[in-house]
């Protein structure tokens, strides 16, 4: 089983539009987890930090499930420049170090007119 | 600010070549790692420094690579011989401190093709 699994996509839709973007982990030891976008033959960057109790960024909503191990991503009132690859990234730290981050392949959004 | 520092961008070279790739992380990130990224395997660690130091090393796939970071400004990342197998973008990161919150930046990436 992958440690990070996303829906490849690719999620066509219309500007506007709400879509939603799931993630699974395996490693239930897992402290931290974020969303990062990556735009076309650029570097990722980071996108959000998600947070237990669920946190919104603007139009960005990001939630954890710990007990299903699952990460949510919603993007509310879609824009053209949404458009990227959204990756699901988690990070097993072990006392307290950074341990590292794994990412998962992404999931590609296109947002059309 | 300067972000993280990456050379070349892009490097074409044949088969059995060396190949370096060097970073610049951001002033005062104790942290850096080296990731590769390709169509098929996503995005991968392959080492990871703090302080200098190198942390794990596991994701190295094999002897032919070698990574190191004499100082907190500089770090290399080298391929001999290189192989077409290597070709993929090669991201440089660095992060803040300590703590599993912790986010990263990223370089632009150096696009390696080996022929």
């Amino acid at each position: 089983r992958k440690e990070v699994e996303q829906d490849p996509g690719p999620f066509n839709v219309p500007e506007g539009a709400t879509v939603a973007f799931n993630c699974t982990y395996s490693n239930s030891a897992s402290q931290s987890f974020f969303w990062y976008r990556q735009d076309c033959r650029k570097e990722p960057k980071l996108l959000m930090s998600v947070y237990s109790s669920g946190n919104e960024d603007g139009r960005f909503t990001a939630q954890l499930n710990r007990a299903s191990q699952y990460i949510s991503l919603l993007i509310r009132d879609s824009k053209l420049s949404d458009s990227a690859t959204y990756l699901c990234v988690v990070n097993v730290g072990y006392g307290g170090s950074q341990g590292n981050l794994i990412f998962g392949k992404g999931t590609k959004l296109s947002v059309k007119p | 600010d300067a972000g993280v520092i990456q050379s070349p961008r892009h490097e074409v070279t044949e088969m059995g070549q060396e190949v370096t790739l060097r970073c610049k992380p951001i002033s005062g990130h104790d942290y850096l790692f080296w990731y590769r990224q390709t169509m098929m395997r996503g995005l991968e660690l392959l080492i990871y420094f703090n302080n200098n130091v190198p942390i794990d090393d596991s994701g190295m796939p094999e002897d032919r690579f070698s990574a190191k970071m004499p100082n907190a400004s500089f770090s290399t990342l080298k391929i001999q011989p290189s192989e077409p197998r290597d070709s993929a973008v090669y991201f440089c990161a660095s992060s803040p401190g300590t703590g599993a919150g912790r986010s990263q930046y990223f370089g632009p990436g150096t696009r390696l093709t080996v022929l």
